[in-house]
C-alpha cells in the first residue's frame, strides 16, 4: 500500500489530453513539492516534473504538473504513442522523514 | 552530463551477502545526497534510504531499516547498498539516484538487477 494514491491505469487516444492524479496528506503533498517520474519499459525512471510544475531541460511542454492542497496532477496533452509508460508521483514526507512514491499509473495510448 | 553508473546484475542464494555500487561522474556525489530505490517484479518504486556523502549521514525508510546498509566512499565517488543475509524477497531492481536534499531526485542509475534464489 503506497503512501500516495494514484490510479493504476490511464489511457487515451493519440492527440488526446490525459491527466493522472496523485493524492496524499498534509505531511507529504500538503507540505512539500511534488515530482513526477516517467519510466519507459525496461529503463530507469526519468524526472519529468519537479517542484509541482517545473520541467527539466529536454522535457516537452506537452507535460505539465499542478498541485492543490494534498493532491497533485500530471497532464499530458497531445498524447503520443511514445508516452506509453509508467508514471509515478513522489514527494518528501515530513512525518516519515523520507521519500514517498505513488503506486504508479500505467498509461496506454489506444 | 552527470551519470550514475551502477554495478552489474547479481545472482545470489538465500543467506548470502551482497554489496552493489553506484559510481558518480564529475562531482555528482560532492553536493548531492544519494538515494536507493527498489522495484520488485511487477511492482512500483519504493524508497529505501539515502546518504549524505559529505558526512556519511544516513536515514532509512522504516521498511528497510536494519535490513540494508548504505555507505559511501567519497574518494572514488561511489555509494553502496549492501545486505548481510539475502532473502528471496530481495529479488528486485535497485536504482541509485542523485537527490537534491528532499527536493527532487534528478539523475538515476540504470539499475542493478538482483536475483536471489533458494
Amino acid at each position: 500500500q503506497s503512501v500516495l494514491t494514484q490510479p493504476p491505469s490511464a489511457s487515451g487516444t493519440p492527440g488526446q489530453r490525459v491527466t493522472i492524479s496523485c493524492s496524499g496528506s498534509s505531511s507529504n503533498i500538503g507540505s512539500n513539492p511534488v515530482n513526477w517520474y516517467q519510466r519507459l519499459p525496461g529503463t530507469a525512471p526519468k524526472l519529468l516534473i519537479y517542484g509541482n510544475n517545473k520541467r527539466p531541460s529536454g522535457v516537452p511542454d506537452r507535460f505539465s504538473g499542478s498541485k492543490s492542497g494534498t493532491s497533485a496532477s500530471l497532464a499530458i496533452s497531445g498524447l503520443q504513442s511514445e508516452d506509453e509508460a509508467d508514471y509515478y508521483c513522489a514527494t518528501w514526507d515530513d512525518s516519515l522523514n523520507g521519500w514517498v512514491f505513488g503506486g504508479g499509473t500505467k498509461l496506454t495510448a489506444l | 552530463e552527470v551519470q550514475l553508473v551502477q554495478s552489474g546484475a547479481e545472482v545470489k542464494k538465500v543467506g548470502e551477502s551482497l554489496r552493489i555500487s553506484c559510481k558518480g561522474s564529475e562531482d555528482s556525489l560532492a553536493t548531492y545526497w544519494i538515494s536507493w530505490v527498489r522495484q520488485m517484479p511487477g511492482k512500483g518504486l519504493e524508497w529505501m534510504g539515502r546518504i549524505d556523502p559529505s558526512d556519511s549521514y544516513t536515514n532509512y525508510s522504516p521498511t528497510f531499516q536494519g535490513h540494508v546498509t548504505i555507505s559511501v566512499d567519497k574518494s572514488i565517488s561511489t555509494a553502496y547498498l549492501q545486505w548481510s543475509s539475502l532473502k528471496a524477497s530481495d529479488t528486485a531492481i535497485y536504482y541509485c539516484s542523485r537527490e537534491l536534499g528532499a527536493i527532487y531526485m534528478d539523475v538515476w542509475g540504470k539499475g542493478t538487477t538482483v536475483t536471489v534464489s533458494s
